[in-house]
């Protein structure tokens, strides 16, 4: 959904560099979701933020991953020294404040990291 | 911990053919059930489904869930080239919010 704006659209990172993924939301939506789509696997969920909250990260590694989404500007994904492992597609999804849209979801394109 | 499973992982067909795709599911609170496509970018919306035995129709593409057997199909009649896509299956839990859990998708992929 066009709406939903992700930068950049590919990036190539060296082992241990880090990686900062942009994700702005639709207008108006005020959560932000970040899904990791690994290939031939669908999306498995990694955090929900609201505006300078994070509301659930239980799907995010422990290390190296850390995510914000500011009172002003767009939600930074961030990856430190990224592994190879670390390769795939980062969707970015927005939402509503309230409940109640049919879409649930709407989509980015996505970010596909490939880390060399 | 929820869970969806899809089937078949891949299939190929001819144009014409009409294709039925599973979802099956194990959530805690169920709230929705839903079907997403994703050909090259960004997945997009197809239908949600909240009750049981209520089919869904757009076009070609239809889709029903089955509360009691935890699981709901994806069907398309005469398949056209452009459905060749990923189709992913997602499940809501009221217990958490807008946030989907998604299963691994089948793809599907038409030949001319």
């Amino acid at each position: 959904n066009a709406g939903v704006m992700q930068n950049p659209r590919h990036l190539v990172r060296r082992r241990g560099q880090e990686a900062r993924l942009r994700c702005s939301p639709m207008k108006g939506h005020s959560h932000v979701y970040w899904y990791r789509q690994l290939p031939e696997e669908g999306l498995k969920f990694m955090v929900y933020l609201q505006k300078e909250n994070i509301i659930d990260e239980s799907g995010m590694p422990k290390e190296r991953f850390s995510a914000e989404f500011p009172k002003e500007g767009p939600s930074i994904l961030r990856i430190q020294q990224v592994v190879r492992g670390d390769s795939a597609a980062y969707f970015c999804a927005s939402s509503p404040p309230v409940d109640g849209v049919n879409e649930k979801l709407f989509f980015g394109s996505g970010t596909q990291l490939s880390v060399l | 911990e929820d869970k969806v499973v899809q089937s078949p992982l891949s299939l190929v067909v001819h144009e014409g053919d009409t294709v039925t795709l599973n979802c099956s599911y194990e959530v805690t609170n169920f709230r929705s059930l839903l079907w997403y496509k994703q050909e090259k970018k960004a997945p997009t919306f197809l239908f949600m489904l909240t009750s049981s035995g209520i089919e869904k129709k757009s076009g070609r593409l239809s889709s029903i869930l089955d509360k009691k057997e935890l699981s709901s199909i994806l069907n398309i009649t005469a398949t056209q080239t452009g459905d060749s896509a990923i189709y992913l299956c997602a499940v809501e839990d009221n217990n958490a919010g807008n946030m989907l859990t998604f299963g691994g998708g089948t793809r599907l992929m038409v030949k001319p």
